[in-house]
């Protein structure tokens, strides 16, 4: 069974800084891995997909990496802003989606 | 329509009740999704509809849990018996033809069983 893990569980940070988040999972037999964004009391929006053939995927200020081999995905934003506070999820599909338990971003002005 | 709209988008009930859930999928999708969201963790898959017919079920947790989608459009989730751990937000997504593809998702339902 797909085990999704997300590092950390919740991360701070001032304004502007460049940050990661991480992401691991435990059977690299995927379609692909994306990355979702949800604000308290919301949905998810979907940040960015990536491929199982790709090895990266760029939006803006965002870019998220993924190394299949070896079960890793990582979300890269820069120039953090505090419109950037939320949660971020990762999730993996083979067949059906497994969502990692995300990581609580707060940016503070 | 433009996204995925689910309604309610709040429900209160008491344990041993039956609710309903329902999910408009983006028009033109023919994969509808159905996940469970617990407080502090991801999304959980429950089911998944290619058209009118559940393709994958194998994520919902009893006997109490069933969903349709009739007519390969509109989806509506059924929970009989409902019990206190059944309290969650479930998020319903879609995409245009299946597995593989970006889903879009709904703003949820959250449900609150007392």
């Amino acid at each position: 069974k797909q085990e999704v893990t997300q590092i950390p569980a919740a991360l701070s940070v001032p304004e502007g800084e460049n940050l990661v988040l991480n992401c691991s999972f435990t059977d690299s037999a995927i379609y692909n891995l994306q990355w979702f964004r949800q604000d308290p009391g919301k949905g998810l929006t979907s940040l960015l997909l990536i491929q199982s053939s790709q090895r990266e995927q760029t939006s803006g200020r965002l870019n998220a990496s993924l190394d299949k081999s070896s079960g890793r995905s990582t979300l890269y934003i820069a120039a953090s802003q505090p419109g950037d506070s939320a949660t971020y999820l990762c999730a993996v599909n083979n067949n059906d989606m497994r969502f990692g338990a995300g990581t609580r971003l707060t940016v503070k002005p | 329509g433009a996204g995925v709209s689910q309604t309610p988008s709040n429900k209160v009930t008491e344990k041993g009740k039956y609710v309903e859930l329902r999910c408009d999928p983006i028009s033109g999708h023919t994969a509808l999704y159905w996940y469970r969201q617990s407080l502090g963790q991801g999304p959980e898959f429950l089911i998944y509809f290619q058209g009118t017919g559940a393709a994958d079920d194998s994520g919902l947790p009893n006997d109490r849990f069933f969903a349709v989608r009739p007519e390969g459009s509109v989806s509506t989730l059924k929970i009989q018996r409902t019990e206190r751990g059944d309290s969650a937000v479930y998020l319903c997504a879609s995409s245009f033809q299946g597995a593989g593809e970006t889903q879009y998702f709904g703003p949820g339902t959250r449900l609150l069983v007392l």
